[in-house]
């Protein structure tokens, strides 16, 4: 099992839906949990994170964090356009203190 | 200014050739990464540092050397490039608290012919 695994999409949403990205990761990550987004050729820009169960919200933006079943979602309000990019998700682990990352979801929000 | 910078932008190479990506920051943060990524892949670590005498190999280490020549500057080499090592490369800090983000600098786009 990957550490940290995300299905690579694409993922295609109507603008003003909801888009759901999701993530499980292994019990070496168990730490902190971190949803960025990245733009072709750009570098990852942090979107939200996560350290407790439940979910935390940021304006459009909710993640979610289950430990016992060990996944960790994005949802995403009122999809726009613009929001078309590739969601990484990333895990701390505490044990070699390092950040390990999904391969990434691309997102396609439909005008 | 930005906070983290890395130099070149962009660099076009051929096989053999050796290799230095720069990498500067006023973040004030011990810790500094190197990652390479490719498509489908996502970041995968090549070298980290914890502090100027600390270095570790990440999961893609071979063919790549780091130096840490201060708290703010971390370099990577490759020795002698390959054309399988083209990819974009991200330099990253973060504080020392696993519950903070990392922060990423522009990244270098490295082609090797």
């Amino acid at each position: 099992q990957k550490e940290v695994e995300q299905n690579s999409g694409p993922l295609s949403v109507p603008e003003g839906a909801i888009a759901s990205l999701n993530c499980t990761y292994s019990d070496r990550v168990s730490q902190s949990f971190f949803w960025y987004r990245q733009y072709s050729g750009k570098s990852p820009e942090l979107i939200m994170s996560i350290y407790s169960n439940g979910d935390k919200e940021d304006g459009r933006f909710t993640a979610q964090l289950n430990k016992a079943s060990q996944y960790v979602s994005l949802l995403i309000r009122d999809s726009q356009p613009s929001d078309s990019a590739t969601y990484l998700c990333a895990g701390y682990t505490s044990g070699t203190y390092k950040y390990i990352f999904g391969t990434g979801t691309r997102l396609k929000v439909l005008a | 200014d930005a906070d983290v910078t890395q130099t070149p932008r962009n660099r076009i190479t051929k096989t053999g050739k050796r290799i230095m990506l720069e990498c500067s920051q006023t973040k004030g943060h011990d810790r500094m990464y190197w990652y390479r990524q490719d498509p489908g892949l996502g970041l995968r670590l090549i070298y980290y540092s914890f502090d100027v005498k600390d270095i570790n190999k990440g999961e893609i280490s071979d063919g790549y050397s780091v130096s840490r020549q201060a708290q703010a500057k971390f370099s990577l080499s490759l020795e002698s490039a390959i054309p399988n090592q083209t990819a974009l490369y991200f330099c990253a800090t973060s504080p020392p608290r696993g519950t903070d983000t990392q922060y990423f600098g522009p990244g270098t786009r490295l082609t090797v012919l």
